[in-house]
């Protein structure tokens, strides 16, 4: 059972909008920056969004990230079928002074 | 570039500890905090720990304590992970990660990772 709740899956079309969704308390996500990994099969997770928002170098604006309250929303946008990976929320927990992820979403692109 | 290389796969008997190492290149050593993290099969991501090899300190999850180390050594650049007293449900590939920012209480995230290692545990 993970502390960050996401839901398992989410599906959508080649060019449409998906958002992910990332759901904590006040010790992790309310309090703490979240950042979101890609991690496709086979490959090491990469990271897309960190401080809630920011992009690392590289990470196209396809990609963008949010949080409000004790939830964090990432958002993708002209989805393409090289999108299709899991993706996992992650914050610091400061009650249990470690990182916590989300059980990941696995995005289907239809 | 910035690189982490892993020590490759592990079979190892319940009971029996492991020792992973990590590699950096590319980077000053001292200069980020290295992260532990596992993925069961079937399973999500799981933190297990972080060391600060400027100092040593470290900082281990709950649910690893007293049986999980790690180390690090300047002359090579490398961090290394110990864990004893393997049971079945420690299976699972364990990749170490850079942090990005370097908060100690407001650890991550994660921007560099190690390619994985894969622990199996059996008798």
């Amino acid at each position: 059972q993970s502390v960050l709740t996401q839901s398992p899956s989410v599906s959508a079309a080649p060019g449409q909008r998906v958002t992910i969704s990332c759901s904590g308390g006040n010790s992790n996500i309310g309090n703490n920056y979240v950042s979101w990994y890609q991690h496709l099969p086979g490959t090491v997770p990469k990271l897309l969004i960190y401080d809630n928002s920011k992009r690392p170098s590289g990470i196209p604006d396809r990609f963008s990230g949010s949080r409000s309250g004790t939830s964090a929303t990432l958002g993708i946008t002209g989805l393409q079928t090289g999108d299709e990976a899991d993706y996992y929320c992650a914050t610091y927990d400061g009650s249990l002074s470690g990182v916590v992820f989300g059980g990941g979403t696995k995005l289907t692109v239809l | 570039q910035v690189q982490l290389v892993q020590s490759g796969a592990e079979v190892k008997k319940p009971g029996a500890s492991v020792k992973i190492s990590c590699k950096t290149s590319g980077y000053t050593f001292t200069k980020y905090y290295i992260h532990w993290v596992r993925q069961a099969p079937g399973q999500g991501l799981e933190w297990m720990g972080v060391v600060n090899p400027s100092d040593d300190t470290t900082k281990y999850a709950e649910k690893f304590q007293g049986r999980i180390t790690f180390t690090t050594d300047t002359s090579s650049n490398t961090v290394s992970m110990e864990l004893s007293s393997l049971g079945s449900e420690d299976a699972a590939v364990y990749s170490c990660a850079r942090d990005l920012v370097g908060r100690w209480l407001q650890l991550g995230p994660f921007d560099y990772w190690g390619q994985g290692t894969l622990l199996t545990v059996s008798s």
